[in-house]
């Protein structure tokens, strides 16, 4: 069975901070996505990242698949409280059904 | 600017209750999923389908769930009896699936269930 084990579960940090966020697992993922999600909403895809090592910049958020595509990491530079929210890696496994693999998410907080 | 849309937002019922949940995916996405999210165990996959055929229901109760795809742009869920367990929210998402795409998904809004 894929897992995908996300760390740390809950970050609470000052505006101006810099945090990242671990996506880790056994298994070799085909492509893996972070997601945010705000409260009363549905998640929202951020990035994709299909290449071994990639790294994908969005703004202030740099995330990095792992050389052998088990883990991802996402880091956000000078947090915002617009930051605020859960954040979902999930993965694609190389059958192609469509299904991901979701992490049990990272819950951010970012204090003015 | 394509969306899933989903309804109702929310819905209160009682225990024993028939609960029915919509779900328009977006135009031209083959695949659509259902998915649970609660605190203690986050998102759960219910049930998917591809070109409106169930490909995998094994995350769902089946003895009080059900996912329909009655056509291209109706996906439904139901469940009968509800049970106080079931309260949650429950999301769906779409996503175009081909050979070598990315399986990326993109979600509704959410139904929030309350059982009593």
């Amino acid at each position: 069975t894929q897992l995908l084990e996300q760390s740390p579960q809950f970050l609470s940090i000052q505006e101006g901070e810099n945090l990242t966020v671990y996506c880790n697992s056994s298994s070799v993922f085909s492509s893996l996505q972070w997601y945010r999600q705000e409260p009363g909403e549905g998640p929202v895809l951020l990035v994709t990242v299909v290449t071994g090592g990639e790294v994908k910049k969005l703004k202030r958020l740099t995330f990095q698949f792992g050389d052998a595509r088990k883990d991802s990491s996402l880091h956000i530079t000078a947090a915002q409280p617009g930051d605020t929210g859960l954040y979902l890696c999930a993965g694609a496994g190389s059958s192609n059904t469509g299904k991901l693999i979701f992490g049990q998410g990272t819950t951010l907080q970012v204090k003015p | 600017d394509a969306r899933v849309t989903q309804t109702p937002r929310d819905k209160v019922t009682e225990m024993g209750q028939e609960v029915t949940m919509r779900c328009q995916p977006i135009l031209g996405h083959n695949t659509v999923f259902w998915y649970r999210q609660t605190m203690m165990q986050g998102l759960e996959l219910l049930a998917y389908f591809r070109n409106r055929a169930p490909l995998d229901d094994s995350g769902m109760p089946k003895d009080r769930f059900s996912a329909e795809m009655p056509d291209a742009t109706l996906a439904t869920l139901k469940i009968q009896p509800s049970e106080p367990r079931d309260s949650a929210v429950y999301f769906c998402a779409s996503g175009l699936v081909q050979a070598a795409g990315t399986n990326e998904q993109f979600f509704g809004p959410g139904t929030r269930l309350t059982v009593l």
